[in-house]
């Protein structure tokens, strides 16, 4: 079984400033680990994703999120936020190469002036 | 390239009636899913399938029922809504690389 909690559920930055979204997860097989963003009433768009391989991986609009087994952690950060960054994130977890995924509670990211 | 569509995009039940929301991929997926999506809840899968003919129970199936005939049609039905019932569903595809392609979503309100 897999579990994922993202720590805190708002998180607002200035325009500019570093973007650090948390995520830890849980799971009993290697996991697969992907960031969402979901704009106000639209679906979700796929970020990232880790599978295997390097531990660090870049995704769209300057995103990246580091794999850190040891601390089971998938966190998404950005150097500079842009306003067009505002949205809700989402980390989510997979034990199967398919996508039967399990989903944070999200995150939504405020981005001020 | 349409993607994931879903119909309708709104509805508003009263406690008892059915409905039967469709999805349509164009993107010869295999496996497709549906979630809803609850304030402070994140998504959770209610059904999905892995192939034409077959489906399975997700984390919260109790009330729903699912129905995948052709590869490109994944249908979620409600036989009698309750107003728990109340979310906003989302349809999803994907191949076997893993990654999610999702609808555009349908809100639900059940009076």
């Amino acid at each position: 079984a897999q579990s994922v909690t993202q720590l805190g559920s708002h998180v607002s930055v200035s325009e500019g400033a570093l973007v650090l979204l948390r995520c830890n997860y849980s799971s009993s097989v290697p996991p697969y680990l992907f960031w969402y963003v979901q704009y106000p009433n639209q679906g979700l768009q796929l970020l990232l994703k880790y599978t295997t391989g390097a531990t660090l991986v870049k995704g769209i609009n300057g995103f990246e999120a580091e794999f850190k087994k040891s601390e089971t952690s998938f966190h998404l950060t950005k150097p500079s936020a842009h306003m067009s960054d505002a949205a809700e994130y989402f980390c989510a977890v997979s034990g199967t190469s398919y996508g039967k995924l399990t989903f944070g509670q999200g995150t939504i990211l405020t981005v001020h002036p | 390239n349409a993607g994931v569509t879903q119909t309708p995009k709104f509805r508003v039940l009263k406690t008892g009636q059915s409905m039967t929301l469709l999805c349509a991929q164009d993107m010869n997926h295999e496996y497709m899913y549906w979630y809803r999506q609850d304030p402070g809840m994140g998504l959770r899968l209610i059904h999905y399938s892995v192939g034409e003919g077959t489906t399975a129970k997700g984390e919260v199936p109790d009330g729903y029922n699912v129905s995948r005939l052709k590869k490109q049609n994944f249908l979620l039905g409600l036989e009698s809504a309750a107003p728990s019932q109340t979310s906003v569903y989302f349809c999803a595809s994907s191949p076997t690389t893993g990654e999610l392609f999702f609808g555009e979503g349908s809100r639900l309100t059940v009076l």
